[in-house]
């Protein structure tokens, strides 16, 4: 059984840019979360996924935006790249069967916006 | 609104017991977590509690709750400088998705 494995591990790009951010979940997951972890604070929710849908999204504009594969893998796309998004980016894939599902973090990706 | 608070900062002695301690304001949440990350790591799930439950042992890891009070903590036995990382308590939210609310997490430091 693979974890979750996210790509690229680290990246940087100037402000305006745009930026793809890829996880792969842990086999046999239907259910991809990420979350977005600024220098010295917890992770923040931006979405989740669950069989190809967006099902919840937390405090982030439109410009954050996302994929979820037929085989269960993830995009993270975000557009007008600011300052602040500068952060680490996590993904978590989960088996969705009601009550109790564990999420499985993968390592993140570090954006740096310059 | 959802809100979940640690202390910053915890030094302690090798040998020695850690206790984290971590409130939180949705008392709807029906799963608390705590997770660790190392320098460079993702997050690692340590244990997690269901809100109807006071107290989970796992290990050298204890988990109390107190409802009440919206108060978590975790306590490490014999704590080893491998723990050295820092640690997130998080809150389920309630609802029909997996969406977790981490505190801003507790460095934990373990000296000689």
């Amino acid at each position: 059984e693979t974890g979750v494995t996210q790509s690229p591990t680290h990246l940087i790009k100037t402000r305006g840019q745009q930026v793809t951010l890829r996880c792969s979940s842990q086999s046999g997951h239907n259910t991809v979360s990420w979350y977005q972890q600024a220098l010295g604070q917890g992770p923040q929710f931006i979405f989740q996924y669950y069989r190809e849908e967006e099902n919840g999204r937390g405090n982030f504009p439109p410009r954050f935006s996302g994929l979820q594969f037929p085989n269960y893998s993830s995009e993270l796309n975000v557009n007008a790249l600011e300052l602040d998004d500068s952060a680490l980016y996590l993904c978590a894939s989960s088996l969705d069967r009601g009550g109790y599902n564990e999420q499985f973090f993968g390592p993140g990706t570090r954006l740096t916006v310059l | 609104g959802e809100d979940v608070e640690q202390s910053l900062f915890l030094s302690v002695r090798e040998g020695d017991s850690s206790v984290i301690n971590c409130t939180y304001t949705d008392s709807s949440s029906t799963y608390l977590y705590w997770y660790k990350q190392e320098p460079g790591a993702g997050l690692q799930l340590l244990t997690y509690i269901f809100s109807n439950m006071d107290m989970k042992q796992d290990q050298r890891l204890t988990v109390l709750l107190n409802k009440k009070d919206k108060h978590l903590s975790l306590r490490i036995a014999d704590t080893q400088t491998g723990d050295s990382a820092i640690y997130f308590c998080a809150e389920r939210e309630a609802g029909g998705y997996n969406k977790l609310i981490f505190g801003a997490g507790t460095r934990l430091a373990v000296h000689p």
